[in-house]
């Protein structure tokens, strides 16, 4: 079945200690998104490619950076976590901007 | 922030009775969606509707627009316990910006 796979589902890392997500899918789909969910909030963008080209939510901090060398895959990084990025992470997919989105089960990020 | 606002933040129904959740957006917009989480998982697309559309039916499941009032309404009917989750809805805003913002939610708890 088609789907948005995310590795790991569970994420352990250290104060400042660098860490990278990934999502990839089988969908074929242009665009893909990254979103961060604390417990009880909305999904909130980080930023999402439309193919190649990388758009940025204003307010995503620097520390988050992502990564999109081909369809299938994309990456987010956190370059020096803080207790405060401890978050669920989504990744979702989209044939057309603006569209349905199909969503990956999320990694849930513990920072220590 | 765009951010739609739900209400109620929180619903709980006995199984077999029908659950109503609200959203109210601020911005013209394309299209609107409903999706389900359930806890600690990724979020399922559920129905979309169009700006030009104002009723939508898919199984138990009954979504309004009332563009003018920039609110829209979901009702499950003949509730079951799997219907437990919470239920977001998303606006595509009308300038095409490729992304979609989601309000705050609403948690539904059936009761068996």
């Amino acid at each position: 079945d088609a789907m948005v796979i995310q590795n790991p589902r569970y994420q352990v890392t250290q104060f400042g200690k660098p860490v990278t997500l990934s999502c990839s899918q089988t969908l074929n789909h242009n665009v893909m998104y990254w979103y961060q969910q604390k417990s009880s909030q909305a999904p909130k963008l980080l930023f999402h490619y439309y193919d190649k080209d990388f758009n940025n939510e204003a307010d995503t901090p620097d520390n988050f950076q992502s990564r999109r060398p081909n369809t299938s895959f994309c990456f987010l990084d956190i370059r020096s976590p803080g207790l405060g990025d401890a978050a669920m992470y989504l990744c979702a997919t989209s044939g057309l901007a603006g569209e349905t989105q199909y969503f990956g089960p999320g990694t849930r990020l513990l920072v220590l | 922030s765009q951010q739609g606002e739900e209400d109620p933040q929180a619903l709980s129904i006995q199984e077999g009775e029908n659950a109503t959740m609200n959203c109210s957006y601020k911005t013209s917009i394309n299209n609107l969606q409903w999706y389900r989480q359930n806890s600690g998982r990724g979020l399922v697309h559920l129905i979309l509707i169009r700006s030009n559309e104002r009723e939508k039916h898919s199984g138990r499941l009954r979504v309004t627009l009332d563009t003018s009032k920039k609110s829209s309404s979901l009702l499950i009917t003949a509730s079951r316990a799997a219907d437990t989750a919470s239920y977001f809805c998303a606006t595509e805003e009308d300038f095409g910006n490729e992304k979609l913002t989601f309000g705050t939610g609403t948690r539904l708890t059936i009761i068996p």
